[in-house]
């Protein structure tokens, strides 16, 4: 099984429907981040969790949510999906840095693609 | 606020041909960290590198290379004698390293196609 499980892998949707995106992991890391990534844009921070109680938006959390069930849980919904979420939807995960500063290695999910209509 | 770009959108090169990809970085940090992933056409992000503002050594694994010049605010990476499997996207990432609750800022990728 992969450390970093994203489902699902693939979604079709209509404008307005509620979507959640769903990030499991097996590194017993604390931290957990959601990436969005579209092509000519590279990868985006959407938000991101240090640890279970702790939730911070990223450079483009509007018309996002996210929700950090346990350590290894980690949720993104879209209350109201619209065309333009159209993207690939990272999930990755990192312990804190050795020595305190800066930021650790990411590990990625797989990726869920998801198309809105 | 941290930046990185990398100019090169796309790159094509014949198999066996070296490339280097250039990522160049702005921060108000002293101390800072600098990645490269790459992501094949299958999706998955690999991590490649992770490197620190204080080794500007340059570093070597296998046909890999890292240039980091503080001067330039770059940190440039080379593959020599390029193969069809190095084909991806790649991307360079920083984050700035005054706490330990950064994250990972990343550009906007390099496409490299390596053809036989």
């Amino acid at each position: 099984d992969a450390d970093v499980t994203q489902t699902p892998r693939n979604r079709i949707t209509k404008t307005g429907k509620r979507i959640m995106l769903e990030c499991s992991q097996t590194k017993g890391h604390d931290r957990m981040y959601w990436y969005r990534q579209d092509p000519g844009l590279g990868l985006r921070l959407i938000y991101y969790s240090f640890d279970v109680k702790d939730i911070n938006k990223g450079e483009i959390s509007d018309g996002y949510s996210v929700s950090r069930q346990a350590q290894a849980k980690f949720s993104l919904s879209l209350e109201s999906a619209i065309p333009n979420q159209t993207a690939l939807y990272f999930c990755a995960t990192s312990d804190p840095p050795q020595g305190g500063s800066g930021a650790n290695v990411l590990t990625f999910g797989a990726g869920s693609r998801l198309t809105v209509l | 606020a941290q930046k990185v770009t990398q100019a090169q959108t796309e790159i094509s090169v014949v198999e066996k041909e070296d490339v280097t990809l250039d990522c160049v970085y702005e921060t108000r940090d002293t101390t800072y960290y600098l990645f490269w992933y790459k992501q094949p056409p299958s999706g998955e992000l690999v991590f490649l590198i992770r490197r620190n503002s204080f080794d500007e050594q340059n570093e070597i694994s296998g046909r890999y290379s890292w240039n980091f010049q503080k001067s330039t605010s770059s940190f440039n990476f080379t593959i020599t004698a390029s193969q069809v499997v190095d084909s991806a996207v790649y991307f360079c990432a920083l984050s700035e390293g005054s706490s330990g609750y950064s994250t990972l800022t990343f550009g906007k990728g390099t496409m490299l196609l390596v053809s036989p």
